[in-house]
């Protein structure tokens, strides 16, 4: 069975600009979160989504959006790309069993803003 | 607020030797804990889990039990490989925070041979 996928798999913008980074969850998982990876930290949660609707949000800007289609695949916005928003974007799918979940992570998107 | 923290690296060992990694956690309800690696360039892997308190998450090797009453998940390998040479990760899922994951800052081990 097929992983969590996202593309791209590296991304290069200036700031100011925009970036949609796109993700697609394993088979039958219904939940999607993404994370930001700054170099040297570990995931921090941006948000979670449950069959279509945003179920968690972090502490990250309104810059920040997300969305899932009901493939459950899901995209992240980013606007007005600052230096700071460089990092590895995680994507996670997930699964719910006995009220316990298990997220299972794609190899990332690396973005880097000049 | 909930939270992970593990021991700071980076951590050098031989090959063949044991392995210990901290991680504590703070958290309001019953969480879930998790042990992720990460290997250069790539996504987080799911090493190992465990769900309640007294449970053994176990895979390749490794080892983590959950203690309640230290509020601890150590990893544990008894014998490293060059190959086990990652990142860690420590992690957990919440219910009362609807299993939102926090992640500790990663323990980064190199292994020599």
């Amino acid at each position: 069975d097929a992983g969590v996928t996202q593309s791209p798999t590296h991304l290069i913008k200036t700031r100011g600009q925009h970036v949609t980074l796109r993700c697609s969850p394993i088979s039958g998982h219904k939940s999607v979160s993404w994370y930001q990876q700054v170099l040297g930290q570990g995931p921090q949660f941006i948000f979670q989504y449950y069959e279509k609707e945003e179920r968690g949000r972090g502490n990250f800007p309104d810059r920040f959006s997300a969305r899932q289609f009901p493939n459950y695949s899901s995209e992240l916005n980013v606007n007005a790309l600052l230096l700071g928003d460089s990092a590895l974007y995680l994507c996670a799918s997930s699964f719910e069993r006995g009220g316990r979940v298990t997220q299972y992570f794609g190899p990332g998107t690396r973005l880097t803003v000049l | 607020g909930d939270s992970v923290t593990q021991m700071e690296g980076p951590v050098t060992l031989s090959e063949e030797a044991f392995l210990t990694i901290n991680c504590t956690y703070t958290a309001t309800g019953y969480p879930s804990l998790f042990w992720y690696v990460q290997y250069p360039g790539e996504g987080l892997q799911l090493l190992l889990k465990a769900t309640k308190a007294d449970d053994k998450g176990s895979n390749k090797g490794f080892e983590a039990t959950y203690r309640k009453e230290t509020t601890s998940f150590h990893l544990e390998k008894g014998s490293v490989q060059v190959s086990d040479s990652a990142v860690y990760f420590c992690a957990l899922s919440d219910t009362v925070t609807g299993n939102q994951f926090y992640f500790g800052t990663g323990t980064s081990l190199t292994v020599i041979p």
